[in-house]
């Protein structure tokens, strides 16, 4: 079974600030791919970035950003230039067939 | 853009109902899940599909069923709703690989009395 920890449960940073979500997973798997998600406050949860495990380089989106280290097990998520509407529950989550999640990051961008 | 509809935002339903949830998608994806969603315990997998007319039990099924006889279409049951159902409820489609992320509906919040 996998299980992903995201250990901050609360998180808040400055606009236009960088910051750092963590993510750690376990498996056995050896083919899997891992998922940022966001979701603002009552609003629709959608995803922000992907990472497939056979590939070494970091995956990118604009200000999104993550460090993967696959034998760490360790999927973080940096946000450069912090933005107001950055604000939101991130999860982390880990699919090989259906996707397990983590608990959530809640992030507050303070103006 | 892939769309998931659930039909309802906001749900308030009496102890002992029998409760539907629907969801649809638009774009024939072969894969749709129900997660239930709750404060400090994250999503939680409660049915998935990964074809019409199949259904798989998550990690939390109990006092739940599910239906899908569309491909488009996956419906959550709850047999006899009881307050400890009171809960948000995220509905989500993907393509058949792995490789792809989830698209989730807009969540249905059911509160049961």
């Amino acid at each position: 079974a996998q299980t992903v920890t995201q250990s901050q449960p609360e998180m808040s940073v400055q606009e236009a600030e960088t910051v750092t979500l963590s993510c750690t997973y376990d498996t056995s798997e050896n083919n899997y791919y891992l998922f940022w998600y966001k979701q603002p406050p009552s609003r629709q949860m959608i995803l922000v970035i992907r990472q497939e495990a056979y590939k070494q380089q970091n995956a990118t989106e604009n200000r999104f950003s993550v460090n993967f280290q696959k034998a760490a097990k360790s999927f973080s998520l940096k946000i450069s230039d912090s933005q107001l509407g950055d604000t939101a529950m991130y999860f982390c989550a880990f699919r090989a067939g259906k996707s397990t999640f983590g608990d959530g990051t809640t992030l507050t961008v303070k103006p | 853009d892939v769309k998931v509809t659930q039909s309802s935002r906001y749900l308030v339903k009496r102890t002992g109902e029998k409760v539907f949830l629907e969801c649809v998608q638009d774009m024939d994806h072969e894969n749709m899940f129900w997660y239930r969603q709750d404060p400090g315990l994250g999503l939680r997998l409660i049915y998935f599909s990964y074809d019409v007319k199949m259904k798989e039990k998550g990690d939390i099924p109990e006092g739940y069923s599910v239906s899908r006889e569309k491909k488009e279409r996956f419906s959550l049951i709850l047999e006899s709703a009881s307050t400890n159902q009171t809960s948000m409820y995220l509905c989500a489609s993907t393509p058949g690989h792995r490789t792809y992320g989830y698209t989730f509906g807009s969540g249905t919040r059911l509160t049961v009395v």
